[in-house]
């Protein structure tokens, strides 16, 4: 089976600009968390979907929101980038409970 | 919310040497994991153990979900070994995970 893939790996916005990363997970996997890992913060959870519902979310701003849809696929969008926001963003698509993570998409905000 | 402390920060071995890595969480989880983050920043899943114990090669895992911590053993390390290990661990219907600060290992040729 193919692995969890990430879409683009690497981005370069300018502040105030919004972004879209998108994450396709193994297939036959129904659940996609996301995460955002800085050198200050470590790794924190962003929010995880179920069937295009989410389920829980992080302690992160409105700024931060997401998405999947029916085949699973998810997007994470951010709005109003800010230099804070510069970061490697992973997804994890899992089946009964074991996360499998994507390469991420790296981050950098000017 | 759930505590994730993981030890030691740092950890440098000569290649060959064993090591143990530890994984301390506050609270009922059913869900732990421990990851490999290569350099170039994939995690690589290493155990998916909430309780007892797994090996996989030189590597292995125990989890004493009663007492709230779980190790990672590294026999016979190898310079490819080096890298982050992370532990992550999920509570029960929170369907949120929570990872530890990591252990960066450098091993020594």
């Amino acid at each position: 089976k193919a692995g969890v893939t990430q879409t683009p790996r690497y981005l370069i916005k300018t502040r105030g600009q919004q972004v879209t990363l998108s994450c396709s997970p193994i297939s036959g996997h129904r659940s996609v968390s996301w995460y955002q890992q800085t050198p200050g913060q470590g790794l924190q959870f962003l929010f995880e979907y179920f069937s295009e519902t989410q389920r829980n979310k992080g302690n992160f701003p409105g700024r931060f929101s997401g998405r999947q849809f029916s085949n699973s696929r998810s997007e994470m969008n951010v709005s109003t980038l800010e230099l804070g926001d510069s970061a490697l963003y992973l997804c994890a698509s899992s089946l009964q409970g074991s996360r499998y993570f994507g390469p991420g998409t790296r981050l950098t905000v000017t | 919310g759930i505590q994730v402390e993981q030890s030691p920060p740092d950890l440098i071995l000569q290649e060959g040497a064993n090591s143990t890595l530890r994984c301390n969480f506050s609270d009922s989880v059913n869900n732990l994991q421990w990851f490999h983050q290569n350099p170039w920043g994939q995690l690589i899943n290493l155990f998916y153990i909430p309780s007892g114990t797994k090996q996989n090669g030189r590597l292995s895992a125990t989890t004493v979900a009663t007492e709230r911590y779980s190790l990672l053993y590294i026999s016979s390390s190898q310079t490819t070994d080096s890298g982050v290990y992370f532990c992550a661990v999920g509570n029960t219907g929170g369907f949120k995970t929570i990872f530890g600060a990591g252990t960066r290992l450098f091993v020594k040729a």
